[in-house]
Formats: structure tokens, C-alpha cells, sequence
């Protein structure tokens, strides 16, 4: 089955950095383009950024822009989102998603979600 | 962007009543290349991530129960519970992948009268 599980959330100042990864099995990972989306305590959610199956194409929120890479690594089966100059509106709990089609040019739904790793920014 | 406006906000629905949901897309999410209209629904419970309900706005997942119901095309899209159940109560968000960066509704939360 299925399984995307975050990790590296946590409390950081502003302005600092912070990795997230996320683990990914049960099915064929460099097949699958992949997202991270992101939700404040309390409000609705907000899409972050999508890589292609392959890397060679990633597109992001204009919100984070500039700040945040995101990439893969298809030998540890891991999506990770690198969050740099930290603000305090980046504080949310940080969901990892996998695209629904395989080999996929392009974004579309999403299929499969983590439960989440919870990043607060504050000093 | 595309900017997803869903209303109302909130809705309270006694059980076994139908409760609607609409969502309104700033421009046109459908493709006339593969006449697909590229809109999904997710319903998400408190303290869960969101679970996928619908895509091309009006297919069902696999193992939804067929209670819920998309329709609609352009610009203008409805999610109907035809009978609303004590487990539906979530918030519920659609979600446009047409262009990016995708954009999600600011969510509508369903709740029993």
C-alpha cells in the first residue's frame, strides 16, 4: 500500500533554515510526480510546489518562491523540500502528496497524502 | 493564478438531507484538447490529512461512496452529498490542476443540524 511519511518539522527562528523529507513506498516512486502542500493552524490548504516523476521540472507558490527547492532522490525513495528565510507565515503543518498519474507531464490530483510534519517559525 | 472561491463557508444539514457545495473557478479550468474539465474534491476530517472524493470534476475515487456527486464545467463546479451521514462531517476543498501554480478553495465546512 501506499505510504508517504513526513519528517524534519519542528521550531526554527525566522529567517532560518529547515529541511523537509519525505519517505515514500509502496509503489514505484521516480514513476510519480510529487507535491508538498501546506496548511496553517486553523485555515484552509495552500499548494506549495510540484516536481516532475523525473526532477527535471519543479514549479512552486508564488508565496515561496525563491525561499524553497524542492527535489528527489528516486535511490532513497525521498521528496524533500528545502525552506530557507523562514517567516512567520510559514508556519503550518507541511503534507507531502503524490501525483495521480505516473509519467506524468504536468500536475494533476492528488491521490495519496502523508499525515503531515508540523513546522513553526518563531523566535 | 486561478483563484478558487467555494461557497457558502459552512453549512449545517440534518441527516439524510442532501448538502451542496459549490466552487467557482476565476477562469476556465476545462481543456478542450481532452475535454476534461481538471478539478478534483477532497474531503478532510479534523486532525487527518485531506482524502481525495473526485476528480475531472465529476469521477469518483475509488471507494468513495456514491453519496457524493461533482458535476459542473468552466468555471462553475457543485459537490453534492445526497444524504448526508454522521461521517461526512469534514471540511471539504476543491482543487484546480489545470494551470500552475495549483490553487485550492478556501474550504467549506459541513456540520450536522
Amino acid at each position: 500500500q501506499v505510504q508517504l511519511v513526513e519528517s524534519g518539522g519542528g521550531v526554527v527562528q525566522p529567517g532560518r533554515s529547515l529541511r523537509l523529507s519525505c519517505a515514500a513506498s509502496g509503489f514505484t516512486f521516480n514513476t510519480y510526480g510529487m507535491h508538498w502542500v501546506r496548511q496553517a493552524p486553523g485555515k484552509g490548504l495552500e499548494w506549495v510546489a510540484l516536481i516532475w516523476y523525473d526532477g527535471s521540472n519543479k514549479w512552486y507558490a508564488d508565496s515561496v518562491k525563491g525561499r524553497f527547492t524542492i527535489s528527489r532522490d528516486s535511490s532513497k525513495n525521498t521528496l524533500y523540500l528545502q525552506m530557507n528565510s523562514l517567516r512567520a507565515e510559514d508556519t503550518a503543518v507541511y503534507y507531502c502528496a503524490r501525483d495521480a498519474f505516473y509519467y506524468a507531464s504536468g500536475g494533476y490530483w492528488l491521490d495519496y497524502w502523508g499525515q503531515g510534519t508540523l513546522v513553526t517559525v518563531s523566535s | 493564478d486561478i483563484v478558487m472561491t467555494q461557497s457558502p463557508d459552512s453549512l449545517a444539514v440534518s441527516l439524510g438531507e442532501r448538502a451542496t457545495i459549490n466552487c467557482k473557478s476565476s477562469q476556465s479550468v476545462f481543456s478542450s484538447s481532452n475535454n476534461k474539465n481538471y478539478l478534483a474534491w477532497y474531503q478532510q476530517k479534523p486532525g487527518q490529512p485531506p482524502n481525495l472524493l473526485i476528480y475531472w470534476a465529476s469521477t469518483r475515487e475509488s471507494g468513495v461512496p456514491d453519496r457524493f456527486t461533482g458535476s459542473g464545467s468552466g468555471t462553475d463546479f457543485t459537490l453534492t452529498i445526497s444524504s448526508l451521514q454522521a461521517e461526512d462531517v469534514a471540511v471539504y476543498y476543491c482543487h484546480q490542476y489545470y494551470d500552475t501554480p495549483h490553487t485550492f478553495g478556501q474550504g467549506t465546512k459541513v456540520e450536522i443540524k
